[in-house]
């Protein structure tokens, strides 16, 4: 199992571009995550699905959107790129109580 | 307490010394509580998942305990190793939506040789 993969690994934005974090998961889990990590604010919850054609907003959901149209798979989708979205983001997928982190994208937008 | 607070923020132990790090969260609708280690430049590792009150984890040198009713939990190192220097992050699930977990800040541990 290659577990939680996430793509790209590093990326460049100007603001106001779009683009989508890829994540997928081979673990056929029900949920998964996006947060984002910010110095001193630890890790924070943007978007989650608990299942494919499921998803709810998390802690700081503005500037983002996600899908789940299969379980494998949950994009995250900057729609205009704003220097406040640099940041590190994790994808993370688990079943019950258990979630496994992929290995994130760290986001600069310029 | 509204969100989950760590302390202390960080710490700075020798190769050798115990240590120990606070985890405090709402105790009002508790269903689980986490413990992650978490190297630069690496995902989050999870080392625990708490549930019951009085729960004791254990794995190798690092344990925890869980207190729900007064909402805190301790991780402790004995004999820190430079190996354990890392972030260790807890995180407590939100109501019963297992894909949601609240964070907290972290606590940066280096231990010296």
């Amino acid at each position: 199992n290659a577990g939680v993969t996430q793509t790209p690994k590093f990326q460049v934005l100007k603001t106001g571009q779009s683009m989508t974090l890829q994540c997928a998961q081979d673990m056929n889990h029900e949920y998964m995550s996006w947060y984002r990590q910010d110095p001193g604010m630890g890790l924070r919850l943007i978007h989650y699905s608990v299942g494919a054609g499921i998803t709810d907003q998390g802690e700081v959901p503005n500037g983002y959107n996600v899908s789940r149209s299969t379980t494998e798979d949950f994009p995250l989708r900057l729609l205009s790129a704003a220097p406040s979205q640099t940041s590190v983001y994790f994808c993370a997928s688990g079943v019950a109580y258990e979630q496994y982190f992929g290995p994130g994208t760290r986001l600069t937008v310029t | 307490i509204l969100n989950v607070e760590q302390s202390p923020q960080s710490l700075h132990v020798q190769e050798g010394d115990s240590t120990n790090f606070t985890c405090s969260f709402p105790s009002s609708n508790f269903y689980a509580l986490h413990w992650y280690r978490w190297e630069t430049a690496k995902s989050p590792e999870a080392l625990f998942v708490m549930t019951l009150n009085g729960d004791e984890k254990k794995k190798g040198r690092i344990s925890a305990t869980l207190n729900t009713k007064e909402g805190y939990s301790y991780l402790y190192i004995k004999g820190s190793q430079p190996e354990d220097s890392a972030t260790y992050l807890c995180a407590r699930f939100r109501g019963t939506s297992y894909g949601k977990l609240t964070f907290g800040q972290g606590t940066i541990l280096t231990v010296h040789p």
